[in-house]
Order: structure tokens, then C-alpha cells, then sequence
């Protein structure tokens, strides 16, 4: 059985760093691209990242790059995404998702408020 | 590419035969899929590449579509069907549409 299960969300003050991890499990985590996707409270889907099944490239919507970072370390199959400079429009639900092109597969979601 | 969903809220009724439209602002070459939320939960995948249903989906779920219009079509609603649908391009980098939200009537 796909599992993914995220942790690290949180409160933080805007300006500052979080970093969220997503640990895999139920499949051969270096055969996929993973992605990260996001819902403001009440508003829609957006993507966040992806990263392709060796990390050697990764992709961002403008509304992140340059402030989010995605990683993954496949001898621990786990994701990972570091968020710095966070900006109150970045509170939302973090989701991880197993990226079969399109994503099949989505953790319960982690909760990242950004207010001072 | 962005994508417009229509309508954004939908009422109908348990048996209802419902439509869902998703449209590109450029060709999307079939790389559209559904997503099904329901409140509190995370998206789930109902259908890939334009109209091959995800494994355990019902298959009063169906859809079609080609260049920048898709349609997901929902052959007799049931109850456990209201949630908001989303779909979703992967042809050119990764968009969400804004999202159909379906109520009972």
C-alpha cells in the first residue's frame, strides 16, 4: 500500500524557514518524480515543485522560485521541501504526491501558517 | 497554460447525468486529468490522459476531450459524489483549474 506522510508544518512568522519532509512508502520510491502541491484555506489547488525520480532537476511556479527548494533523499525514500522567506499568501496545506505524470497518490496534507 | 473550469458551483441531483467543462488556454495534447476532493481530504486521481479511469474509480465516471476543451462527465450521480473536481494539465509545465464545486439540489 502508497503511503506518504508528511510532517514539519507549523506556525512562522513571515520572513522565516520551514522545512517540511514526506516519508514514502509501498513503492520503489527512486522510480518516480515527486511533487508537492498546495491549498490556501478554502481556495483552490495549486502546484508547488517537482523533482524528478534522480533529484537532477527540479521545477517551480513563479509564485515559489527562488524561495522554495525541493530535495529527496532516495536511500531514506523520503521528500523533502524548504521553504524560506514565507509570506502570509504560503499559508496553506502542503500535500506530497507520488508523480506517475500525472500525481496518483497524496499524503494527508500538512498545515503551514505563516502570521505573525 | 491556464485552465477555466465551468461552471464553478453545480446543483443537481442524486441519478443526474452531470458535465463538467475544463478549458486550456492552449492545447493541452491530452494531458488532462480529474481530481475529486472531498471536504478535509486530500485530491484524489479519477482520470489521466484525457479519458483512461484511475484504478477503482466507478465507472459512471467518464472523460473526453481533445486540443484545449475537456469535459468529465458523471453518468447518474451518486450521494458520495458531492465534493469539488478539479482538472488538472500536465502537457506544459503543471496547472490546476480553479475547480467545479458540486452540491445536491
Amino acid at each position: 500500500e502508497v503511503q506518504l506522510v508528511e510532517s514539519g508544518g507549523g506556525l512562522v512568522q513571515p520572513g522565516r524557514s520551514l522545512k517540511l519532509s514526506c516519508v514514502a512508502s509501498g513503492f520503489t520510491f527512486n522510480n518516480y518524480w515527486m511533487t508537492w502541491i498546495r491549498q490556501a484555506p478554502g481556495k483552490g489547488l495549486e502546484w508547488v515543485a517537482s523533482i524528478t525520480n534522480t533529484g537532477g532537476s527540479t521545477y517551480y511556479p513563479d509564485s515559489v522560485k527562488g524561495r522554495f527548494t525541493i530535495s529527496r533523499d532516495n536511500a531514506k525514500s523520503t521528500l523533502y521541501l524548504q521553504m524560506n522567506s514565507l509570506r502570509s499568501e504560503d499559508t496553506a496545506t502542503y500535500y506530497c504526491t507520488r508523480d506517475g505524470q500525472p500525481f496518483d497518490y497524496c499524503g494527508q496534507g500538512v498545515m503551514v501558517t505563516v502570521s505573525s | 497554460i491556464q485552465l477555466t473550469q465551468s461552471p464553478s458551483l453545480l446543483s443537481a441531483s442524486v441519478g443526474d447525468r452531470v458535465t463538467l467543462s475544463c478549458k486550456g488556454s492552449q492545447n493541452i495534447n491530452n494531458y488532462l486529468a480529474w481530481y475529486q476532493q472531498k471536504l478535509g481530504e486530500a485530491p484524489k486521481l479519477l482520470i489521466y490522459k484525457t479519458n483512461s479511469l484511475q484504478t477503482g474509480i466507478p465507472s459512471r465516471f467518464s472523460g473526453s476531450g481533445s486540443g484545449t476543451d475537456y469535459t468529465l462527465t458523471i453518468s447518474s450521480l451518486h450521494s458520495e459524489d458531492l465534493a469539488t473536481y478539479y482538472c488538472y494539465q500536465y502537457n506544459n509545465g503543471w496547472t490546476f483549474g480553479g475547480g467545479t464545486k458540486l452540491e445536491l439540489k
